[in-house]
């Protein structure tokens, strides 16, 4: 089955701690992307990576940092510098740009 | 920046009624995409739709991009169609930044 997988499904973070988050795709898709959710609100992009190791910031990147080492895989890592981790986060893909995103079932972080 | 601005915040339903769901947008844009997230989170893609009229079962959508808003029209509907209805565009000139809207909450009742 093709598709978007995200891992953990729940996650929790203790204070001062990094945490990684885990998402693969083999559609084969080019461009992946991060998302952040808080309750009530629209997602807003973390990072973006258009090809293999290559990626951008988005509107709120402070405190997180990514990698795309392989075009399948672009995990997220959360620093202890991210005050307020607390969220949901959804990783997507799509085959260029701008084409339709395709999103994963998301990762809910809790901090202890 | 560019805002997405969505209505309304939230709807209620009998099931069998029907809606429309309504996305404005500030600037010019690249696309806009409609996605459904369902009550576990998951993002579901219904349209990708620059301009014009599209059609898929009980869903349909239009853009007029040169008056900068976009429709989502449900017919008949289904407590399946319950969760929250996002509008998403793409800023002309952006590399990737989807800009969303906070979204329309549905409750279809039985």
């Amino acid at each position: 089955d093709g598709g978007i997988t995200q891992s953990p499904k729940y996650l929790f973070r203790k204070e001062g701690q990094n945490v990684t988050l885990s998402c693969e795709q083999n559609l084969n898709h080019d461009a992946m992307y991060w998302y952040r959710q808080d309750p009530g609100q629209g997602l807003r992009l973390i990072y973006y990576s258009q090809i293999v190791n290559d990626f951008q910031k988005g509107d709120i990147a402070e405190g997180y940092s990514v990698s795309r080492e392989k075009k399948e895989s672009f995990p997220l890592t959360v620093t202890s510098a991210q005050k307020n981790p607390t969220a949901f986060y959804l990783c997507a893909s799509s085959v260029g740009h701008p084409e339709t995103q395709y999103f994963g079932p998301g990762t809910r972080l809790l901090v202890l | 920046g560019i805002q997405v601005e969505q209505s309304p915040p939230d709807l209620i339903l009998q099931e069998g009624a029907n809606s429309t769901l309504r996305c404005n947008f500030s600037d010019s844009v690249n696309n806009l995409q409609w996605f459904h997230q369902n009550p576990w989170g998951q993002l579901i893609n219904l349209f990708y739709i620059p301009s014009g009229t599209k059609q898929n079962g009980r869903l349909s959508a239009t853009t007029v991009a040169t008056e900068r808003y976009s429709l989502l029209y449900i017919s008949s509907s289904q407590t399946t169609d319950s969760g929250v209805y996002f509008c998403a565009v793409y800023r002309r000139g952006s590399q990737g930044n989807l800009i969303f809207g906070k979204g329309t909450k549905l409750s279809v009742k039985p």
